[in-house]
């Protein structure tokens, strides 16, 4: 059975204090593997998309990266707008089709 | 900026009632998508609509049912809603193959 895994469920950071966040996925066939961030009571907001392992990609603070069984979202020099729950995703099919993690709370104190 | 926008933010519904739940997205997408969100079991896929009166049902479907007439619109129905369908909604839509992109989510309590 398909299956992503986020670990952990909740990560507190002091300001500055760097930390990565972990996706597991056992699916056949990845045809894509998605972070978004997630505000309190909004729709989740579309970071990266890898699709083969050894792929990276960069946003501010936020470095994504994919191998063949796990993705990382690493995050450098935290600061406090960086709190929010973090989702990954992944696709197995044409029609992208996602099926999700349970998500990374994310607290970085000032 | 791809926009989705939802009909309601928060809607409160009587066990019983149709409940119709509204997306429109603006980017010319061929894939729009219903989620429902609940604490500790995710995001989880109820149908989507890969073209025009297309559609396909996700993980959970039982107690839904969806509409797509025009291909910026997809709408989600809630045949005769039940407190356990008391959740977050969640639209989404996307070219073929490409990310998703949400709208604001519609927080609906079935009481």
């Amino acid at each position: 059975e398909d299956q992503v895994t986020q670990s952990p469920e909740a990560l507190r950071l002091q300001e500055g204090e760097s930390s990565s966040l972990n996706c597991s996925y056992t699916v056949s066939g990845l045809r894509g593997l998605f972070w978004y961030r997630q505000d309190p009571g909004k729709g989740p907001e579309f970071l990266f998309t890898l699709y083969s392992a050894g792929e990276e990609k960069e946003k501010e603070r936020l470095k994504a990266t994919l191998t063949k069984k796990e993705s990382f979202l690493h995050i450098t020099a935290p600061k406090p707008e960086d709190s929010a729950t973090y989702l990954c995703a992944a696709t197995t099919d044409s029609w992208g089709k996602l099926q999700f993690g349970a998500g990374t709370q994310v607290v970085v104190t000032p | 900026d791809v926009k989705v926008t939802q009909s309601s933010r928060y809607l409160v519904k009587r066990t019983g009632e149709k409940v119709f739940l509204e997306c429109v997205q603006d980017m010319d997408h061929e894939n729009m998508f219903w989620y429902r969100q609940d604490p500790g079991l995710g995001l989880r896929l109820i149908y989507f609509s890969y073209d025009v009166k297309m559609k396909e049902k996700g993980d959970i479907p039982e107690g839904y049912s969806v509409s797509r007439e025009k291909k910026e619109r997809f709408s989600l129905i809630l045949e005769s809603a039940s407190t356990n369908q008391t959740s977050m909604y969640l639209c989404a839509s996307s070219a073929t193959g490409y990310e998703q992109y949400f709208g604001p989510g519609t927080r609906l309590t079935v009481t």
